[in-house]
């Protein structure tokens, strides 16, 4: 049963657009969410991070924003440039499950340029 | 130097032969953490230990074990290696500092084919 899911599989989008990529999740005990990069051949890095008690986290061009209520989250990258071209994971974690990070399916993002 | 190494990077082997693949880090972390990558479901976590001394199964361990021989050593085994298992291994660290360490540092990866 996945917990955190994309249901997006790959997204394109113009280089200099906005690059929206989006993230669910069911579990009400998450309390901090993550975004990981992919580069083909390469680990995941982190990218950016937000925790539930803010509903936006902003760094540089890449900006997170949570709605809890929704149980939803999402990652803006404002502009988009072909070196953000990778797989992007939402990862979401609880305090109360010894911090146990469970992860999407990944959206492929690929800006042309 | 990469601070968080695996070894090997590829590995192709047979159905029912003994696997082990091995993870290093130099970033002195405590916590250390295996996952496989399939298409289509992500990362999922296998096992996962937060000292020498504590090992915890992740979301799917079955037919998989782990050895914490060191703080900067988690290796994962296969004892008898079936085709499903045939996936992208990552292995990871983190910090222990509560709510605001979550951040995961990954190795490279082994990918490893079971025929």
């Amino acid at each position: 049963d996945q917990q955190v899911k994309q249901n997006s599989p790959s997204l394109s989008v113009q280089e200099g657009r906005i690059s929206i990529l989006n993230c669910d999740y069911t579990n009400s005990m998450f309390d901090y969410f993550l975004w990981y990069k992919k580069y083909p051949a390469e680990g995941p890095t982190f990218l950016i991070s937000i925790s539930s008690i803010k509903d936006k986290n902003e760094d540089g061009r890449f900006t997170v924003f949570l709605n809890k209520s929704a149980k939803h989250l999402s990652l803006h990258i404002v502009p988009s440039q072909p070196g953000d071209s990778a797989v992007y994971f939402c990862a979401a974690s609880a305090l109360a499950n010894n911090n146990d990070m469970r992860f999407g399916a990944g959206t492929r993002l690929t800006v042309k340029p | 130097d990469a601070d968080v190494t695996q070894t090997p990077r590829n590995r192709i082997t047979k159905t029912g032969k003994r696997i082990m693949l091995e993870c290093s880090q130099t970033k002195g972390h405590d916590r250390m953490y295996w996952y496989r990558q399939d298409p289509g479901l992500g990362l999922r976590l296998i096992y996962y230990s937060f000292d020498v001394k504590d090992i915890n199964k992740g979301e799917i361990s079955d037919g998989y074990s782990v050895s914490r021989q060191a703080q900067a050593k988690f290796s994962l085994s296969l004892e008898s290696a079936i085709p499903n298992q045939t996936a992208l291994y990552f292995c990871a660290t983190s910090d222990f500092g509560g709510f605001a360490y979550n951040e995961q540092f990954f190795g490279p990866g082994t990918r490893l084919t079971v025929l």
